[in-house]
């Protein structure tokens, strides 16, 4: 079956430090998206990429999708107590795009 | 901000048991997803429905699953003879068609904490 692998697991960086995490694909993908989740709430859609080495900003947010479309990262800009969550990479299925399969996630504290 | 709404936000229920959750998926979305999470865990795809039918399910979802679309608007999840290890987060999802090859974010609800004791 699909396996989207994210690195790292975890992650506990100082309020104000950046953030990156990593989202690898044994596959092709024709898109990735990603989603964050508070503790204690439930999946937010962030964002979607589909093109080839596409980089897409939100505020301290900037998305990357893979040359080759097999990986994809999330960086954060200075980090604020708010970005606190799990931060979820998931893939469309492979001939279908009727589900997304959800990466492991990486889960971040942010120390204040 | 349109939402999906989930009920009950916390079901407990004795093992053998027989649960409905439900689900109100966003107005204009066709597809729709039940998603489960078990505590700490990654987020598991159960079942796509779409035009009053499953178009996709995930191994998990055997025989002790059913879905349901009754009216218009609801969408359930049915787990028959529950087990201890049914316990988990239970999300539905809803999304627009996106066409060939696209796909559209998910709107997910609130979730239904499932506890079987």
């Amino acid at each position: 079956g699909q396996q989207v692998m994210q690195i790292p697991q975890y992650q506990h960086v100082q309020e104000g430090e950046d953030f990156t995490t990593y989202c690898n694909s044994s596959t092709t993908l024709s898109n990735i998206q990603w989603y964050k989740q508070r503790p204690g709430g439930h999946p937010v859609f962030l964002i979607q990429l589909v093109k080839s080495g596409e980089v897409k900003k939100q505020k301290r947010l900037t998305f990357q999708f893979g040359e080759a479309k097999k990986n994809s990262s999330l960086h954060i800009t200075a980090t604020q107590t708010t970005d606190v969550g799990t931060y979820f990479c998931a893939e469309p299925t492979s001939g279908g795009y009727q589900k997304v399969t959800f990466g492991t996630g990486t889960k971040l504290q942010v120390i204040p | 901000e349109p939402e999906v709404t989930q009920t009950p936000s916390h079901q407990v229920t004795q093992m053998g048991q027989e649960v409905i959750l439900r689900c109100v998926p966003i107005s204009n979305h066709l597809y729709f997803y039940w998603y489960r999470q078990i505590l700490g865990q990654k987020v598991e795809f159960l079942v796509s429905f779409y035009n009053n039918e499953i178009s996709e399910k995930s191994e998990i979802f055997d025989d002790q699953f059913s879905v349901e679309r009754p009216d218009g608007s609801n969408f359930t999840l049915k787990i028959r003879s529950t087990k201890l290890e049914d316990s988990a987060m239970y999300f539905c999802a809803s999304s627009e068609y996106g066409g060939t090859g696209l796909s559209y974010g998910y709107t997910f609800g609130s979730g239904t904490r499932l506890t079987v004791v």
